[in-house]
């Protein structure tokens, strides 16, 4: 059974830096691309950054390129995303989400539950 | 990039009933990278349906989507009481983009 556990969230000061990982187990980690979702609480979904299966080409979203790097390490079968200079507006709980199989395209079949994000002073 | 528009907003509906979900995106896109997820409070996103009308894995045949170009479609086709919840749909062209999310809620 495919499982991804989120963690590494908390509240951080604004320009501060925070690292969130996403242990992932019950499938070949390194055969699937990746992702961070984001939700501000009572809001809708905002796609984060992505990263292919090897790890060998990353993708970010407008609002945090050059601030947040997305990586991964197939020998812990890990997901990371390191966030740096973080602003308020990076407050929300952030997901890591698995690629379907075969589809070659960024839809995600599982998910893991969440981890928040608060960025205040 | 695609922006990706849904209506209604809210959806109020009985158990047993029909509803239509729409995703209308700013200019054609091409089905193969559209999908629906189905959110509960608390929870994360749940895929339904890839490529416009494939259902995935686990996915209740009441669950169907259609579409094409710009004006996509969900549609449950008998509400079941585990079915109230959020529902976004998503598209990918070389960026991923969710839409705002409709809210079907019971009436």
């Amino acid at each position: 059974e495919v499982h991804l556990v989120d963690s590494g969230g908390g509240l951080v000061r604004p320009g501060g830096s925070l690292r969130l990982s996403c242990a992932a187990s019950g499938f070949t980690f390194s055969s699937f691309a990746m992702s961070w979702v984001r939700q501000v609480p009572g809001k809708g979904l905002e796609w984060v950054s992505g990263i292919n299966d090897d790890g060998s080409n990353t993708y970010y979203a407008d609002s945090v390129q050059g601030r947040f790097i997305i990586s991964r390490d197939k020998s812990k079968n890990t997901l990371f995303l390191q966030m740096n200079s973080l602003r308020a507006d990076d407050t929300a709980i952030y997901y890591c989400a698995k690629e379907i199989a075969g589809l070659g395209r960024p839809l995600f079949d599982h998910w893991g539950q969440g981890t928040p994000v608060t960025v205040s002073s | 990039e695609v922006v990706l528009t849904q209506s209604p907003g809210t959806l109020s509906l009985s158990p047993g009933e029909r509803a239509t979900l729409s995703c209308r995106a700013s200019h054609s896109v091409s089905s193969n990278d559209l999908g629906w997820y189905q959110q509960k409070p608390g929870q994360a996103p749940r895929l339904l349906i890839y490529a416009t009308s494939g259902r995935a894995t686990g996915i209740p045949d009441r669950f169907s989507g259609s579409g094409s170009g710009t004006d996509f479609t969900l549609t449950i086709s008998r509400l079941e009481p585990e079915d109230f919840a959020m529902y976004y749909c998503q598209h990918y062209d070389g960026s991923v983009t969710f839409g705002g999310g409709t809210k079907v809620e019971i009436k």
